[in-house]
């Protein structure tokens, strides 16, 4: 059985970091590109960023490129999104998404979305 | 950016009834469109993908159909257990792929 385990939400300041990680089981979690989406309170849906299976190419949105880096350890099966440089507007639910392939590439969907952890930038 | 526009917003609806909810393109995505279901509390759900293709373990009363810019969700004889947030995303253009802002089911 797929699962995706986030962890390491909470309340944080402005200006401050957060490390998020997504802790993968029931797949060859090399085999897969992984994103995360996020999701501000009341809000709908906002791809964040994305990462290759073999972690050599990455994504981000306009909204959070310079500040945040998704990284991943296939050898622990984790995902990662190191984020620096919070804003009141980061506020969200962040889920950690499978894509379909290795690869982020076009006409792919994601599969299967973790349960999410909250991220709240407040001072 | 390809900008997915859901109609409508909100809908509230009977059990039994038959539910349509479509999904505008900014620009043409093939049929590049799947379907997500975010029941309240929950994860977003994949219900159909490349426009109208099943999902195993999904109900046979989810189809979808559509190709180019115009898409649309259908739920035959809906049951309370359908209410939830329904999301189209397109994965055209790569790597901003969007989604529509959601349109919230109600049972009435």
């Amino acid at each position: 059985e797929v699962q995706l385990l986030e962890s390491g939400g909470g309340l944080v300041q402005p200006g401050g970091s957060l490390r998020l990680s997504c802790a993968a089981s029931g797949f060859t979690f090399s085999s897969y590109a992984m994103s995360w989406v996020r999701q501000a309170p009341g809000k709908g849906l906002e791809w964040v960023s994305a990462i290759s299976g073999s972690g050599g190419s990455t994504y981000y949105a306009d909204s959070v490129k310079g500040r945040f880096t998704i990284s991943r350890d296939n050898s622990k099966n984790t995902l990662y999104l190191q984020m620096n440089s919070l804003r009141a507007e980061d506020t969200a639910v962040y889920y950690c998404a499978k894509w379909v392939r290795p690869y982020y590439d076009s006409s792919g969907y994601y599969v299967y979305w973790g349960q999410g952890t909250l991220v709240t930038v407040s001072s | 950016e390809i900008v997915l526009t859901q109609s409508p917003d909100f809908q509230s609806v009977t059990p039994k009834e038959k539910v349509t909810i479509t999904c505008r393109a900014s620009q043409s995505i093939g049929s590049s469109l799947h379907w997500y279901q975010q029941k309240p509390d929950q994860s977003p759900k994949l219900l159909i993908k490349y426009a109208s293709q099943s999902i195993s373990g999904v109900p046979s009363r989810f189809s979808g159909s559509g190709s180019g810019t115009d898409f649309t969700l259908t739920i035959n004889s809906l049951e309370a257990e359908d209410a939830a947030t329904y999301y189209c995303h397109q994965s055209s253009s790569l790597p901003r792929y969007t989604f529509g802002q959601g349109t919230k089911l109600e049972i009435k």
